[in-house]
């Protein structure tokens, strides 16, 4: 059973560009969750998706960043016009269920993508 | 604002020593307390869940245990060996289902 993947892993990208971040949760969880480590520092909740809908988007910048889980296919973090202070390390986990539901879900964590902003 | 504190920041240890370390989270609306366990150049790993005041884990050499009416949480490493080096982070879920993350205690320990 193959855990969280992410790709890719490392991302290198000038000011201004776009950077699409994908995340595959385990195979039978529905709900995803993206984090950012900045440089130095613990991780930050960015936001909660379930198929097709954002559930808790309360740590996401409100400029330039969107996150989508469709239907079918990964999920994606979407940073448009990347600037230096975007270059992180960001994590995506799965869960099978919703905390909201049982309290006790823990959350299972792909290997990360790492942003540079030249 | 809900906050989550860990102690120390970071913590050195002798191998073979044994250590501990602190999660300190809001005392009031608890639903859940986890710790995870953060290799360097790896992603984070449940260790743990915990959910009653006085729960009690214990997974080999690390155990945790809960205490909801004070609102902190304690991480026990027996005997520790090089390969327990890592940031080890806890989450707080409140009833409202929210999941706050500490910031960690990295834990190097010295041959």
């Amino acid at each position: 059973n193959a855990g969280v993947m992410q790709n890719p892993r490392h991302l290198v990208r000038r000011r201004g560009q776009e950077a699409r971040l994908r995340c595959s949760p385990m195979k039978g969880h529905s709900h995803v969750y993206w984090y950012r480590q900045l440089p130095e520092e613990g991780l930050k909740f960015m936001v909660y998706l379930q198929k097709e809908n954002i559930i808790d988007e309360s740590g996401m910048p409100k400029e330039r960043f969107s996150a989508e889980f469709p239907k079918e296919g990964p999920s994606i973090l979407r940073i448009q016009q990347v600037v230096r202070g975007d270059s992180a390390a960001y994590f995506c986990a799965s869960s099978p269920g919703r905390l909201q539901v049982t309290s006790t879900d823990t959350q299972y964590f792909g290997p990360g993508t790492r942003l540079t902003v030249l | 604002i809900l906050n989550v504190e860990q102690s120390p920041q970071s913590l050195h240890v002798q191998e073979g020593d044994s250590t501990n370390f602190t999660c300190s989270f809001p005392s009031s609306n608890f639903y859940a307390l986890h710790w995870y366990r953060w290799e360097t150049a790896k992603s984070p790993e449940a260790l743990f869940v915990m959910t009653l005041n006085g729960d009690e884990k214990k997974k080999g050499r690390i155990s945790a245990t809960l205490n909801t009416k004070e609102g902190y949480s304690y991480l026990y490493i027996k005997g520790s060996q090089p390969e327990d080096s890592a940031t080890y982070l806890c989450a707080f879920t409140d009833s409202n289902y929210q999941l706050i993350w500490g910031a960690g205690t990295k834990l190097i320990i010295k041959p």
